[in-house]
């Protein structure tokens, strides 16, 4: 089946910090990848996407590259804010005949701290 | 604006009581889930729908019945509650089955069971 596995937190880290959080996944076929974000008290939040091998999704200074060779999709931030601190999600779907799932990783807990 | 829609957003419940989890959307998204949400275990999903009269279970579907009467709404029920439900419950809803844009998730419903 399906699996998404995120490397342990919690991570804290100081403001301007470069910010690596891994994530591989095991899919059969070509899933489409995701990375959300979760700030204290609230839902999910999609932070990026990509859809294909060598797909780069960015936003909010976050990237992440879908690599299908090392089966990863490793999220990094070049210099973080206090205002990063949240749990990541990473997670990925599967065009299945019953529709897209989403299967998700552990979760990282990130604090920026000034 | 309003997107995903959950209520309540807390509640305590006694051993053995049943309840009805509301969500609703107004994005006209084909595709609703419920996921539930612990420690040290990500997201699982408990229960989707890939249209109007149309539902599957998830991971963990037992304890946990829906419905899906109109495209708008998607209620989570639970029949018995049992402590080992006491959980904090996403629900999400997504555009065309066959795209992966990313869900839209709702603000949680925080659940204790005693």
């Amino acid at each position: 089946g399906n699996s998404v596995t995120q490397m342990e937190g919690p991570v804290t880290l100081s403001e301007e910090a470069f910010l690596t959080i891994n994530c591989t996944y095991t899919a059969t076929g070509y899933p489409s990848l995701f990375w959300y974000v979760q700030y204290p008290g609230e839902g999910l939040q999609l932070l990026l996407k990509a859809t294909k091998a060598d797909d780069k999704g960015s936003n909010k200074g976050f990237e992440a590259t879908y690599r299908k060779e090392t089966t990863s999709f490793h999220l990094e931030k070049g210099s973080v804010q206090v205002s990063d601190s949240a749990v990541y999600f990473c997670a990925l779907s599967r065009k299945e005949t019953s529709g897209s799932r989403l299967t998700f990783g552990e979760g990282t807990q990130l604090t920026v701290n000034p | 604006n309003a997107g995903v829609t959950q209520t309540p957003k807390f509640q305590v419940l006694k051993t053995g009581q049943s309840m009805t989890l509301q969500c609703a959307q107004d994005m006209n998204h084909e595709y609703m889930s419920w996921y539930r949400q612990d420690p040290g275990m990500g997201l699982r999903l408990i229960h989707y729908s890939v249209g109007a009269g149309i539902t599957d279970q998830g991971e963990v579907p037992n304890g946990y019945n829906v419905s899906r009467s109109t495209t708008e709404d998607f209620p989570l029920r639970l029949l018995s509650a049992a402590p080992s439900q006491t959980s904090v419950y996403f629900c999400a809803s997504c555009c065309n089955p066959s795209r992966d844009y990313g869900y839209t998730f709702g603000s949680g419903t925080r659940l204790t069971v005693v």
